[in-house]
């Protein structure tokens, strides 16, 4: 299957920082990437849609100014939450679907975020 | 909107067993359902998916059926092994561009030797 690629895997920061996260499709252009939030022992919950060249559609409850994601090229899309504070601590995954492939989403490996 | 229900929330089989999933879906326009394995600490990994034009995906193990009148899809695996261990996760969506997937609440399944 196509590759997604996601940086850093792990990453704790201090409370009142930024944090930036990279999502890469490694074998494909995607114009389209996803980004997902996700407690322990709970499901993926959909955060916002990035898309490529243009501003992301974020899912209602989630806040833009908070969570800023960037899309600037076919390959990379990067979500920095800013401001962090202890409550932003989760795991953050983004996905990508390669464009002839319709829906089939590939996952990239998750972002581990403590807020301390 | 669409809504994924998934049962059972856990389920553990002795290695060698069957292990079925089971989700519905509330959305009769959903056309698309993946099934995901997620290892602790990891993305999800797409292991199998059905389209709504067939009834039954098979690969190895793993096999997926879909019963549209019903809205619902389960997941079977078969002579199971402790490496089958993880979270599954189902999810339906619209097969058009780049509809967004509306995952269930998992399963975890432990598989013991």
């Amino acid at each position: 299957g196509a590759v997604v690629s996601q940086h850093p895997s792990r990453v704790i920061c201090k409370s009142g920082t930024s944090v930036k996260i990279e999502c890469r499709s490694l074998d494909f252009q995607a114009t389209t990437m996803f980004w997902y939030r996700q407690f322990p022992k709970q499901s993926l919950m959909l955060m916002a849609t990035s898309n490529e060249g243009s501003k992301a559609t974020y899912e209602q409850g989630v806040e833009k100014d908070k969570f800023l994601i960037n899309h600037a090229s076919l390959t990379l899309s990067t979500l920095t939450v800013t401001s962090a504070h202890p409550e932003d601590s989760s795991f953050y995954i983004c996905s990508a679907s390669p464009p002839m492939g319709g829906t089939e989403a590939f996952f990239g490996q998750g972002t581990r975020l403590t807020v301390v | 909107g669409e809504n994924v229900e998934q049962h059972p929330s856990t389920l553990s089989v002795q290695e060698g067993d069957s292990a079925v999933i089971k989700c519905t879906y509330s959305d009769s326009a959903s056309n698309y359902f993946p099934w995901y394995k997620q290892e602790l600490g990891k993305g999800p990994q797409l292991i199998i998916d059905i389209r709504s034009n067939v009834g039954e995906k098979k690969d190895q193990r793993i096999a997926v059926t879909l019963n549209k009148t019903a809205k619902h899809f389960s997941l079977h695996i078969t002579e199971t092994q402790p490496e089958d261990s993880a979270v599954y996760f189902c999810a339906a969506s619209i097969d058009s561009g780049y509809s967004t997937l509306t995952f269930g609440k998992g399963t975890m399944l432990l598989v013991s030797p």
